[in-house]
């Protein structure tokens, strides 16, 4: 199994601030699955990223995403107050794993 | 755009079977393009996949939860089901189905659940 490990596992940044998180895989991932979710408070996750790279439908283009073989990273360039929330990622390929999770919060 | 709606009893007892049931409106669950997924998290912490089902029948499972986990499919009435047995407290979280868009060499899980709380208690 591919474990995903996430960090840091929090990060206390303000509005207007740039914001990145890690994904680091425990083995090689094909960047065509992985992606990235964006949950908040009583909410199912969001589709934010997929492909490593590929925008979803709807989603800023504050956000983005990058990387390939073991360490992918997502990008907000400017956070919003509605950006504040917890970020997953995940791998699909050997079986399917979720990351932990960085939590996002205001500084 | 797809639409899905998870239904089932909130409590369960600890070593019984867990029956959810989610059902899919805005598409067909026979599309070639989707695998329809279970997803959970316990109260607090992070997503775990549970299985996926394609609407031919094929099953993916969780290896660490696959003895326990059966997931099927009702075409007739655009549903999919989990069953999983022999709950403990460690089962208890919010459970989401998911459709999981593959196709053109990507994979990802694209609309979701609202999820439901799924207490393993006596």
């Amino acid at each position: 199994e591919i474990v995903l490990t996430q960090s840091p596992g929090t990060l206390s940044l303000s509005p207007g601030e740039r914001a990145t998180l890690s994904c680091r895989a425990s083995q090689s991932v094909s960047s065509s699955y992985l992606a990235w979710y964006q949950q908040k408070p009583g909410q199912a996750p969001r589709l934010l990223i997929y492909g490593a790279s590929s925008r979803a439908t709807g989603i800023p283009d504050r956000f983005s995403g990058s990387g390939s073989g073991t360490d992918f990273t997502l990008t907000i360039s400017r956070l919003e107050p509605e950006d504040f929330a917890v970020y997953y990622c995940q791998q699909y390929g050997s079986s399917q794993t979720f990351g932990q999770g960085t939590k996002v919060e205001i500084k | 755009q797809l639409q899905l709606q998870e239904s089932g009893p909130g409590l369960v007892k600890p070593s019984e079977t867990l029956s959810l049931t989610c059902t899919v409106s805005g598409g067909s669950i026979s599309s070639s393009s989707y695998y329809w997924g279970w997803i959970r998290q316990p109260p607090g912490k992070g997503l775990e996949w549970i299985g996926s089902i394609y609407y031919s029948g094929s099953t993916y499972y969780n290896p660490s939860l696959k003895s326990r986990v059966t997931i099927s499919v009702d075409m007739s009435k655009n549903q999919f089901s989990l069953k999983l047995s022999s709950v403990t407290a460690a089962d208890t979280a919010v459970y989401y189905c998911a459709s999981q868009y593959c196709t053109n060499g990507v994979c990802y899980f694209d609309y979701w659940g609202q999820g439901t709380l799924v207490t393993v208690s006596s």
